[in-house]
């Protein structure tokens, strides 16, 4: 089964500072990963994906995504985090075997503060 | 491109009546749709597969005669909550891929907020 762990409810980053948003899945399969960000009462909007090839992803919005598949995760970055940053970020994964669905991990809040 | 619409963005109605929810690939055409419920502070759940053409498959614990599913052509797939009740309240989403591999990212409707009275 595919499961995907966001281990913090919430991170709070200063504005300008680096910020990290942690992701670490399960498949059985080889992985594909995704991130994807949600402003209030939107829907979700893709940042990133990684498939195949070079471990480092850089997505929309200037952020970015390591694949590190011997710890098993896919954490987000980005060097300098603006205010409108601030967001529910959610990572989610699907192995490569078929059209299994997308498993979404919980949720992560970030804000950024002035 | 890649424009998922879904409408209306917020519905409110009295327990007992039906809600009918439609999503919308604006320019490009899915064969397959996805809807999701998201409650408050959690994450998605995937409550069923639309086919186009086809029946829905439903995910375990849904109801499909609660929550029926219609995919009557390539860009629009409808979900009609019926006989509401106040714990059918909830934001539901869509989504679809605009290419037909499976590595290809879904995209999402803005969702529909329902609320039952």
């Amino acid at each position: 089964a595919q499961s995907v762990a966001q281990p913090e409810d919430q991170v709070n980053v200063a504005e300008g500072n680096p910020l990290t948003v942690k992701c670490t899945y399960s498949v059985s399969g080889n992985p594909y990963l995704f991130w994807y960000v949600q402003y209030p009462n939107r829907g979700l909007q893709f940042l990133l994906k990684y498939i195949t090839g070079d471990n480092l992803v850089k997505g929309s919005y200037g952020f970015e995504a390591e694949f590190n598949k011997s710890q098993t995760s896919f954490h987000l970055k980005k060097p300098s985090a603006l205010v409108s940053d601030s967001a529910l970020y959610f990572c989610a994964v699907r192995d490569n075997s078929g059209n299994t669905p997308l498993v979404f991990g919980k949720g992560t809040r970030l804000s950024v503060i002035a | 491109g890649a424009v998922v619409s879904q409408h209306p963005s917020w519905v409110i109605c009295k327990s007992g009546t039906s809600v009918k929810i439609e999503c919308r690939s604006l320019d490009f055409q899915a064969t397959t749709m996805f809807w999701y419920r998201q409650f408050p502070k959690q994450s998605l759940m995937l409550m069923a597969t639309s086919n186009e053409g086809s029946k829905a498959t439903y995910e375990q614990g849904v109801e499909k005669d609660k929550f029926l599913i219609n995919h009557a052509s390539l860009t629009l797939s409808t979900l009609t909550v019926t006989s509401a009740h106040p714990e059918d309240s909830s934001f539901y989403i869509c989504s679809a891929r605009a290419e037909s591999s499976y590595n290809s990212p879904l995209h999402f409707g803005n969702g529909t907020r329902l609320t039952v009275t």
